[in-house]
């Protein structure tokens, strides 16, 4: 089924641990997000790509660095996790920034931090 | 800044009764509305876009209106079913990089 994909489903890491979440998306949208959520907080936008090749910063990007070397993929990377970092990260993506066509997310990872 | 606000942040209503949830943004300038829903555990499920340029968007049971001059934006559901039990999210979105900026959502309990 067409949609966003994300891996893994679940991770727990210790402190000072790095990993990556990928992301992949099968809808040739041009445009691809990381949010996590937090208790209390809602969603924030961590990092974002309006294309292949590009990254820019969201409203909380400290901590984590994106790459988007395929257009299908988005790749969000913890150098050295923090338990400030233990949350649900949502990948998305969309045809446009318009969005004529709306968002789709995938199903979320949720990381712990120990 | 824009800031998205949800009342009420919890709901819980006999089943078959109409209700409407309420989302007030504080910047007019959007692209566009969207109410998504979340069931727990899950990821997002986009329920109703609305252009800035539309009034309302209709799906089934659900109708969203937006009122981009007053920032307000409202999700009808009738009839409503234990099935639709979740939290519902609005979110806007105001840049050309199509970010979006969401409420903190509610919590809806639909009781058989």
């Amino acid at each position: 089924n067409a949609g966003v994909t994300q891996t893994p489903k679940f991770r727990v890491l210790k402190t000072g641990q790095s990993m990556t979440l990928l992301c992949a998306q099968d809808m040739n949208h041009e445009y691809m997000y990381w949010y996590r959520q937090d208790p209390g907080m809602g969603l924030r936008l961590i990092h974002y790509s309006v294309g292949e090749g590009t990254t820019a910063k969201g409203e909380v990007p400290d901590g984590y660095n994106v790459s988007r070397l395929k257009k299908q993929n988005f790749l969000l990377g913890l150098e050295s996790a923090a338990p400030s970092q233990t949350s649900v990260y949502f990948c998305a993506s969309s045809y446009s920034g318009q969005q004529i066509y709306g968002y789709t997310f995938g199903s979320g990872t949720r990381l712990t931090v120990v | 800044k824009q800031e998205v606000t949800q009342i009420p942040a919890a709901l819980s209503v006999p089943e078959g009764e109409n209700l409407v949830l309420n989302c007030s943004f504080t910047d007019s300038a959007i692209y566009n509305l969207q109410w998504f829903r979340q069931d727990p555990g899950k990821g997002l499920t986009s329920l109703l876009l609305i252009q800035s340029s539309q009034r309302e968007q209709t799906s089934g049971r659900l109708n969203a209106s937006l009122d981009k001059s007053s920032g307000r934006s409202t999700l009808y559901i009738a009839a409503s079913q234990p099935g639709d039990s979740a939290t519902y999210l609005c979110a806007v979105s105001g840049g050309s990089q199509g970010n979006l900026i969401f409420g903190k959502g509610t919590k809806l309990s639909v009781k058989p």
